[in-house]
């Protein structure tokens, strides 16, 4: 299993400006997954990070507006960029434990609740 | 395409069985799940089957998977009113990079 601590847990950010989200895993992953969760909604699956190699977004998020840095295998960033009160969702920060075993699990954060004003 | 969907909303009575239902579209999914999250939480397993099964059971979980008809459903037994979150269903993908993609969530409210 993985236990994941993001940070902060929410915010009220004004339109314009940037927030950075943190999560720490205890554990070393080789994956680390960032969602968007937009009210009522599902799991939009923003981008993947690997340690020391730029990270992979999915159809419709870009690095400029989504800035990830991974510099170790237990931490990673998501910083949401010029801000906007459409990206007021929930961000939640995933883990993958087992590959390569009989079940691989997500694990996720317990998500940061951002709203923009 | 991918697409996983699921009712928004079911309100069963305490001590009653919930059925929530997932049809999903991709026939290579290898592993599918049912995750709940609580309010203000991330979210939490509750259980997985694998694709070759039709059945498990754990506790007062119950996960039926028709493979045939790409559905997937999660009965909860003796339903409480700690059962009530909003609960998703996943299936990771077999694209060598484990990508989840989840349904819509359903929101299931108990009533006491």
């Amino acid at each position: 299993s993985a236990v994941i601590s993001q940070k902060p847990s929410r915010d009220i950010c004004q339109r314009g400006t940037s927030l950075t989200i943190q999560c720490q895993v205890d554990s070393q992953v080789t994956m680390m997954f960032w969602y968007r969760q937009q009210p009522g909604q599902s799991l939009t699956l923003i981008a993947t990070a690997n340690q020391g190699s730029e990270a992979t977004y999915e159809s419709g998020f870009v690095i400029d507006k989504f800035p990830i840095s991974r510099p170790n295998l237990t931490f990673s960033t998501l910083t949401v960029s010029n801000m906007s009160p459409e990206d007021s969702s929930i961000y939640l920060c995933s883990v993958e434990s087992g590959v390569g075993t009989d079940t691989p699990e997500a694990f996720f954060g317990q998500g940061t609740r951002l709203t923009v004003v | 395409g991918e697409d996983v969907e699921q009712s928004l909303f079911l309100s069963v009575r305490e001590g009653d069985s919930s059925v929530i239902n997932c049809t999903y579209t991709d026939s290579s999914s290898t592993y599918l799940y049912w995750y709940k999250q609580e309010p203000g939480a991330g979210l939490q397993l509750l259980t997985y089957i694998f694709s070759n099964m039709d059945m498990k059971q754990d506790q007062r979980l119950t996960v039926l998977l028709n493979k045939k008809d790409k559905h997937l459903s999660l009965r909860i037994a003796d339903t409480q009113t700690g059962d009530s979150a909003i609960y998703f269903c996943a299936e990771s993908m077999t694209s060598g990079t484990y990508k989840y993609i989840f349904g819509t969530g359903t929101r299931l409210k108990v009533l006491a």
